[in-house]
């Protein structure tokens, strides 16, 4: 069973750093992409960065690029998020998600329950 | 980059009914690289069409997805209480749709 469990949510003041993790089981890792995507509270979905599995290629919106940075560590099946320069409108839950393919990445398939983020003074 | 753009925003249907969700793209885009998920309260999303036609695993035969081009649609054949929720359609490795909401009239 696929499962991914997020962690490293928190409250941040606007500027400030923080960084998500995301522990991967249940499938092997290192043959997928992955993907970071958020939700406002009460908004949609809004997909934030993607990796491929050997990390070669790697997206962002464009309303995080420059200031968040997606990587991953196959030799420990995990997955992180680097934030940086928070603001406000960062404010969202947190998915991990799996790719639905292998290689680079495309669609989430499988989802971990998120990790909040914060952002407030 | 492509906008999405889902409507309507909001459907009101009974169950049983049949349910069309449209998702429109501001540029063409390959039918390959469209999927659509379904989001209920307090859960994470649920992938149920990738390749904007082809269902996902254990996803029932009464969901299906067509389009090609910049107009994409989404259609529940007959509404069960279950299917009342949040449809969002997503372009491969970038942005989601708005969101299509399917509540119980």
């Amino acid at each position: 069973e696929v499962q991914l469990l997020e962690s490293g949510g928190g409250l941040v003041q606007p500027g400030g750093s923080l960084r998500l993790s995301c522990a991967a089981s249940g499938f092997t890792f290192e043959d997928y992409a992955m993907h970071w995507v958020r939700q406002a509270p009460g908004k949609g979905l809004e997909w934030v960065s993607g990796i491929s599995f050997n990390s070669g290629r790697i997206g962002y919106a464009d309303s995080v690029k420059g200031r968040f940075t997606i990587s991953r560590d196959n030799a420990k099946n995990s997955l992180s998020l680097q934030m940086n320069s928070l603001r406000v409108e960062d404010t969202a839950l947190y998915y991990c998600a799996k790719d639905f393919g292998g290689g680079s990445y495309g669609i989430p398939d499988y989802w971990g329950q998120g990790t909040l983020v914060t952002v407030s003074s | 980059e492509i906008v999405l753009t889902q409507s309507p925003g909001t459907l009101s249907l009974s169950p049983g009914e049949r349910a069309t969700l449209s998702c429109r793209a501001s540029q063409s885009i390959s039918s390959s690289y469209l999927a659509w998920y379904q989001q209920k309260p307090g859960q994470a999303p649920r992938l149920l069409i990738y390749a904007a036609s082809s269902r996902a695993t254990d996803i029932p035969d009464r969901f299906s997805g067509s389009g090609s081009g910049t107009d994409f649609t989404l259609t529940i054949s007959r509404l069960e209480p279950e299917d009342f929720a949040v449809y969002y359609c997503q372009q491969y490795g970038s942005s989601f749709g708005g969101g299509t909401k399917v509540e119980i009239k």
